[in-house]
């Protein structure tokens, strides 16, 4: 079946750790995405990729680094400089510009 | 800045009524406004979209209206069902410059039909 795996789906840290989120889609689709989900705030965009070896700045790109060294694959890293990196992330890919995003079923950091 | 705003945060609707989600935008850069459907512990789906040349759209118990001069657009959800609960996202696509082809996604609304 087509679609979008993350892993893990729920991941505990210590403070003052990196953790890397994976990211991987079947779908074919050139575009990619990292949001962050916390209650009441929506869905916030970290980065996003539209090519291969490219990739842009979100609205919130502060703490985060991320990677697109293949089609089907979009690592986040959370780093230790993410002052509050306790949340909910979603990766999405689409076909570039359609607006039909195709989510991910999420991973949930906690940092203790 | 929120670029697009979503109201109310939370609604609460009887079995059987209409469940009613505003979205309001500034932006007129924008050319695509999606609708998308979250359960608990998912990720968003597509539920719905609109062009900015159609005033209304229905699929099946889900509508949505656009009023593009007032820059606002909602979604019905009419004959409201207990599994209709879950978290709603609007959302518009931008069309030019920095925006060009990024969501801008709305605040969210958790949809509670009660039996």
């Amino acid at each position: 079946d087509g679609g979008i795996t993350q892993s893990p789906k729920y991941l505990f840290r210590k403070e003052g750790q990196n953790v890397t989120l994976s990211c991987e889609q079947n779908l074919n689709h050139d575009a990619m995405y990292w949001y962050r989900q916390d209650p009441g705030q929506g869905l916030r965009l970290i980065y996003y990729s539209q090519i291969v070896n490219d990739f842009q700045k979100g609205d919130i790109a502060e703490g985060y680094s991320v990677s697109r060294e293949k089609k089907e694959s979009f690592p986040l890293t959370v780093t230790s400089a993410q002052k509050n990196p306790t949340a909910f992330y979603l990766c999405a890919s689409e076909v570039w510009g359609t607006g039909e995003l195709f989510f991910g079923e999420g991973s949930r950091l906690t940092v203790l | 800045q929120q670029q697009v705003k979503q109201s109310p945060q939370s609604l609460i609707v009887q079995k059987g009524g209409i469940s009613i989600i505003n979205c309001a935008y500034e932006n007129t850069a924008f050319d695509y406004f999606p609708w998308y459907q979250q359960f608990p512990g998912k990720g968003p789906a597509l539920l719905i979209a609109i062009r900015p040349d159609v005033s209304e759209k229905k699929e099946g118990r889900f509508t949505i209206s656009f009023n593009k001069s007032a820059k606002q657009f909602s979604l019905h959800i009419m004959d409201s069902q207990p599994g209709d609960s879950a978290t709603y996202f609007c959302a518009a696509r931008g069309n030019r410059g920095s925006t060009l082809g990024r969501l801008y996604f709305g605040r969210g609304t958790q949809l509670t039909v009660w039996p």
